[in-house]
């Protein structure tokens, strides 16, 4: 089945510093890469997505780029501000089995 | 707010006891996924019901079953409670059967110990 890896577990920024979350995953039948953003005891809230035909996507500040050769995806957060800081997962799915497969996730804390 | 409710919030239970996670989607809502998130296995995809029927399923135990009736709530049964179950237990709905290719919209979780 898919595997998905997810680095840093922890990643401490200054505000205005640009954060950056990297993914792997194994299945190369994977073709959407959703990102999900979860502060502290909320719920996770999709921030963004890609899919496997499209190799970056951007939205205000936040970004996601696909390599889908090296198997790898990652989050790109520009100009963070203190309420960025929360846990962001990142997950993988295929067309066929629609089963997400979720990074363990990344604790980003934003220091003002 | 999403929509999506669940109930109840906390539930505190003892090993070998059985207990059900009930869930609402939002209106107009056909998919219903239950999520497992817990310290040791991280978000856990467990099951998928669209309009009533199973649409996939993940790492979900057999002590675990899942229903979604005809008015669309849904039920996790978590039977034969072991200490490792304890978890915060996350509803998700949709419009479609898409699964998470489509955007999915959580409650806000049954937080589940088991003593």
């Amino acid at each position: 089945g898919e595997n998905v890896e997810q680095h840093p577990s922890t990643l401490s920024v200054q505000e205005g510093d640009s954060a950056v979350i990297k993914c792997t995953y194994s299945d190369s039948a994977s073709n959407y890469f959703p990102w999900y953003k979860q502060e502290l005891g909320k719920r996770p809230q999709l921030i963004i997505d890609i899919r496997s035909n499209v190799g970056e996507k951007k939205d205000q500040r936040i970004a996601v780029t696909l390599n889908k050769t090296a198997k790898h995806f990652s989050l790109h957060i520009t100009e963070t501000q203190p309420e960025d800081s929360a846990v962001y997962f990142c997950a993988a799915a295929s067309g066929g089995s629609y089963i997400p497969t979720f990074g363990r996730g990344t604790s980003l804390i934003v220091h003002p | 707010d999403s929509g999506v409710t669940q109930t109840p919030k906390h539930l505190i239970t003892a090993t070998g006891q059985r207990v059900t996670l009930r869930c609402s989607p939002r209106s107009g809502d056909l998919s219903v996924y239950w999520y497992q998130q817990s310290l040791d296995q991280g978000l856990q995809f467990l099951i998928q019901y669209y309009n009533g029927e199973e649409r996939a399923k993940g790492n979900i135990l057999e002590r675990f079953s899942a229903q979604q009736f005809p008015d669309l709530h849904s039920e996790l049964n978590l039977s034969s409670l072991e200490l490792g179950d304890s978890a915060l237990y996350f509803c998700a709905s949709s419009v479609g059967s898409s699964g998470v290719q489509e955007t999915q919209y959580f409650g806000p979780g049954t937080r589940l110990l088991v003593l």
